[in-house]
């Protein structure tokens, strides 16, 4: 089973400021399928980004997703309000896993 | 618009069978070739992916729960199902069903419903 593991586990950031969250695959992911999501309180996950760095529709710009093989990146370039929440990674070259998610929490 | 709806017991007793209805509207369950999947979440805890079912009834289940899992499609009322057996209190969980596109990414999520193993 591909581990995904997620850091930091908190990131405590003001409005304004760049986020950049990480994910770390046990194995490469097979074609880079790799996907990001935003989790706010009481609600079902958001898809952010798909195939490492493809923005899913309706997701604002300041949302990027880089990296290949075993390092992949969330970038938030400047921190709404509404960002802060949980990221999590997801991986599906490979079955599928998530990792343990990033809080991002307002400094 | 497509929308999903999670319904099932919210209470489940220890070594029973867990089973979850997801309701399918704004379109044919069929139409597009789309699959179908579960996800969960235990309260306060990340997100673990329980399996996914395409319309032909052929599945995918993640290996930790496959012994335990069934999953179909009932295309007459468009919707898709999860049974999970012997339950613990580990399966106490927010169950998701959601859609993934091309089996892959999950672009589309009904609200959840929590589902309690208890005595």
């Amino acid at each position: 089973e591909i581990v995904l593991t997620q850091s930091p586990g908190t990131l405590s950031l003001s409005p304004g400021e760049r986020a950049t969250l990480s994910c770390r695959s046990s194995q490469s992911v097979r074609n880079n399928y790799l996907a990001w999501y935003q989790q706010k309180p009481g609600q079902a996950p958001r898809l952010l980004i798909y195939g490492a760095s493809s923005r899913a529709t309706g997701i604002p710009d300041r949302f990027s997703g880089s990296g290949s093989g075993t390092d992949f990146i969330l970038t938030i370039s400047r921190l709404e309000p509404e960002d802060f929440a949980v990221y999590y990674c997801q991986q599906y070259g490979n079955s599928r896993t998530f990792g343990q998610g990033t809080k991002v929490e307002i400094k | 618009q497509l929308h999903l709806q999670e319904s099932g017991p919210g209470l489940v007793k220890p070594s029973e069978t867990l089973s979850l209805i997801c309701s399918v509207s704004g379109d044919s369950i069929t139409s597009n070739n789309y699959y179908w999947g579960w996800i969960r979440q235990p309260p306060g805890k990340g997100l673990e992916w329980i399996g996914t079912v395409y319309n032909s009834g052929d599945t995918f289940y993640n290996p930790s729960l496959k012994s335990r899992l069934t999953m179909s499609v009932d295309t007459s009322r468009n919707q898709f199902s999860l049974n999970l057996s012997s339950v613990t209190a580990a399966d106490t969980a927010i169950y998701y069903c959601a859609r993934p596109l091309t089996n892959h990414y999950f672009d589309l999520w009904g609200r959840g419903t929590l589902v309690t193993v208890s005595s």
